[in-house]
């Protein structure tokens, strides 16, 4: 199994439309948790740290549900420069990260 | 945000050629960096960790003399690719972290193919 699971897509969305993915992780022990947003040809860019708490910056809203061993990421008002793979990562604490194989975007006019 | 820079952004090389590979931390000491590799719609996965003047710590199944990493200083770090081929055509990705090590600072990336 996976350390980082999400489903590949892809999540086709019309402008302004509201999407959310999912991620899960088994690696109990992690302890801290990011999305990344990665475009074709591109190196990962941090998006936003996940908390328990909830995290939100602007139309992103992340959520961590350690009892679940569950992420999620929720985009509002979709751009079409959206449009990108989001990759969960998280971290043991050794510091290296460990990425999810990402969710694929793609925000139609 | 802090600045990585990797060099060169792509590269073609014959097999059993060798390939070096810097990655810069440009306005910060990165104390440990990270080298990862992504095959076509497949996640990033990590390589080896190394950590300035002692030896990179290589992850199950990579092989430690093909891929040669030096960390001599707190700027610099290279993967050398000796003897490519093409299998091990791909997109390699350092990031590095500084001394806080909460975040990591990717470098652009490098597309090495081998013919």
């Amino acid at each position: 199994r996976k350390e980082v699971e999400q489903d590949p897509g892809p999540f086709n969305v019309p402008e302004g439309a509201t999407v959310a993915f999912n991620c899960t992780y088994s690696n109990s022990a992690s302890q801290s948790f990011f999305w990344y947003r990665q475009d074709c040809r591109k190196e990962p860019k941090l998006l936003m740290s996940v908390y328990s708490s909830g995290n939100e910056d602007g139309r992103f809203t992340a959520q961590l549900n350690r009892a679940s061993q569950y992420i999620s990421l929720l985009i509002r008002d979709s751009k079409l420069s959206d449009s990108a793979t989001y990759l969960c990562v998280g971290n043991t604490g050794r510091r290296a990260l460990t990425f999810g194989s990402g969710t694929r975007l793609q925000v139609q006019p | 945000g802090a600045v990585v820079s990797q060099h060169p952004s792509w590269v073609i090389c014959k097999s059993g050629t060798s390939v070096k590979i810097e990655c810069r931390s440009l306005d910060f000491q990165a104390t440990t960096m990270f080298w990862y590799r992504q095959f076509p719609k497949q996640s990033l996965m990590l390589m080896a960790t190394s950590n300035e003047g002692s030896k990179a710590t290589y992850e199950q199944g990579v092989e430690k003399d093909k891929f040669l990493i030096n960390h001599a200083s707190l700027t610099l770090s290279t993967l050398t690719v000796t003897s490519a081929h093409p299998e091990d055509s791909s997109f390699y990705i350092c990031s590095a972290s500084d001394t806080g090590g909460y975040e990591q600072f990717f470098g652009p990336g490098t597309r090495l193919t081998v013919l």
